[in-house]
């Protein structure tokens, strides 16, 4: 099976713009996790989505949002970009298969950096 | 909020020796943990993980151990080689599914030869 794929996989922007990242999930993949990834904080989670539903949310301002499609394919949007925002968006996909591990598998991420 | 803490930050140790990193989360919810390896440049990847109803597993050189009660798990890696230098991270889930992760901040080991 394909892994997870990211697009794109680097983006440059200026501050108060808008940006939408996409990320497909290994095929048959249901859940997707998105996480911001910077040296001084490490991994944050932003958001689940599975079957086209936020389950989970973590701590990030309401200019992060996200959305899922029917295909499960993900999309993250991030509004009036702050400096801050640069960093490593990555997302991951899992199972969700009955009596498994959640298994997440991260796709290569999208470099931000906003300018 | 939910929160993990991983230690050490660094570790460095001789090629042949064990390696312990330890880490406690916050959420008594938490049922599942995993462990990921990041190298530089890369994404991170699944190493090994666990359930809350299991005490231990191992996979070769590596294993996991978790105490519930006192919300603590670690990894370890025996007979290190330099391919194992890297940056780990430990994980507890939230919510039902398992599928939203807390990551600890990281360890960045260095096996020396």
């Amino acid at each position: 099976k394909a892994g997870v794929t990211q697009t794109p996989r680097y983006l440059i922007k200026t501050r108060g713009q808008q940006v939408t990242l996409s990320c497909s999930p290994i095929s048959g993949h249901r859940s997707v996790s998105w996480y911001q990834q910077t040296p001084g904080q490490g991994l944050q989670f932003l958001f689940e989505y599975f079957s086209e539903t936020q389950r989970n949310k973590g701590n990030f301002p309401g200019r992060f949002s996200g959305r899922q499609f029917s295909n499960s394919r993900s999309e993250m949007n991030v509004s009036t970009l702050e400096l801050g925002d640069s960093a490593l968006y990555l997302c991951a996909s899992s199972p969700i298969a009955g009596g498994h591990l959640p298994e997440q598998y991260f796709g290569p991420g999208t470099r931000l950096t906003v300018t | 909020g939910e929160n993990v803490e991983q230690h050490p930050s660094t570790l460095s140790v001789q090629e042949g020796d064990s390696a312990v990193i330890k880490c406690t989360y916050s959420d008594s919810a938490s049922n599942y943990f995993p462990w990921y390896k990041q190298e530089l440049g890369k994404r991170p990847q699944l190493i090994i993980d666990i359930r809350s109803n299991v005490g231990e597993k191992k996979d070769q050189r590596i294993a996991v151990t978790l105490n519930k009660t006192a919300k603590h798990f670690s990894l370890h890696i025996t007979e290190t080689q330099p391919e194992d230098s890297a940056v780990y991270f430990c994980a507890a889930s939230i919510g039902q599914a398992g599928t939203a992760l807390i990551f600890g901040k990281g360890t960045t080991l260095s096996v020396s030869s």
